[in-house]
């Protein structure tokens, strides 16, 4: 079945860039997500790219996707501590009711 | 807009006892979906709807039933908590069925004790 994963933690430095790795499975995905989750909130969609592009810039985000390697990656330049969250990687598996498979969330927290 | 409000937003149970969730959503959206978030394992899909009176089991439906009589609302109903069920689940919506986005509520952790 469709599986997505990604690193459980990630430490960086105030003003350095961050960068959250993630694989997943299904070949025929159409949309991959990355979503933020800030503490005690619901998750906030964050950007997206469709699987026939590359790459996705969005102001201090920058998305790439390797199709060949299935591996999606969210660059955050700049690193703020309002960037702590715990991001979550997910894919469309339009199959069936466009379900979102999530990954496990990658915490990440800022250090001064 | 409000978007999607979950209620309540907290619960403690008892084993065996019996609750329902509610979401609304004020966006007219179509479908409406019920996740639960568990340490380490992200959001799995319970039940989901793709229309008013309609709903379909999702990844780990066991223990959960849900009811989609109006098409604002979408309820999730535990009919004899277990303490397997303890986690945070969130509610969210999509305006069709190849929408890009998914708006998610804010949630609800509930304990079984």
């Amino acid at each position: 079945g469709e599986d997505v994963e990604q690193s459980l933690f990630l430490s960086v430095r105030e003003g350095d860039s961050s960068v959250i790795n993630c694989t997943y499975t299904d070949s025929s995905s159409t949309y991959l997500y990355w979503y933020k989750q800030e503490p005690g909130a619901g998750l906030q969609l964050l950007t997206y790219i469709f699987s026939n592009m590359d790459m996705k810039q969005d102001q201090r985000l920058t998305v790439l996707l390797n199709k060949k390697d299935k591996h999606l990656s969210l660059r955050i330049a700049d690193t703020q501590t309002g960037d702590s969250a715990i991001y979550f990687c997910a894919e469309r598996d339009d199959s069936s009711a466009s379900k979102i498979i999530f990954g496990s969330g990658t915490r990440l927290s800022i250090r001064p | 807009n409000a978007g999607v409000t979950q209620t309540p937003k907290f619960r403690v149970l008892k084993t065996g006892q019996s609750m329902t969730l509610l979401c609304a959503q004020d966006m007219n959206h179509e479908y409406m979906y019920w996740y639960r978030q568990d340490p380490g394992m992200g959001l799995r899909l319970i039940h989901y709807s793709v229309g008013e009176g309609t709903t379909a089991k999702g990844e780990v439906p066991d223990g959960y039933n849900v009811s989609r009589l109006k098409k604002q609302n979408f309820l999730l109903g535990l009919e004899s908590a277990a303490p397997s069920q303890t986690s945070v689940y969130f509610c969210a919506s999509s305006y069709r069925e190849r929408a890009v986005e998914q708006y998610f509520g804010p949630g609800t952790r509930l304990t079984v004790t």
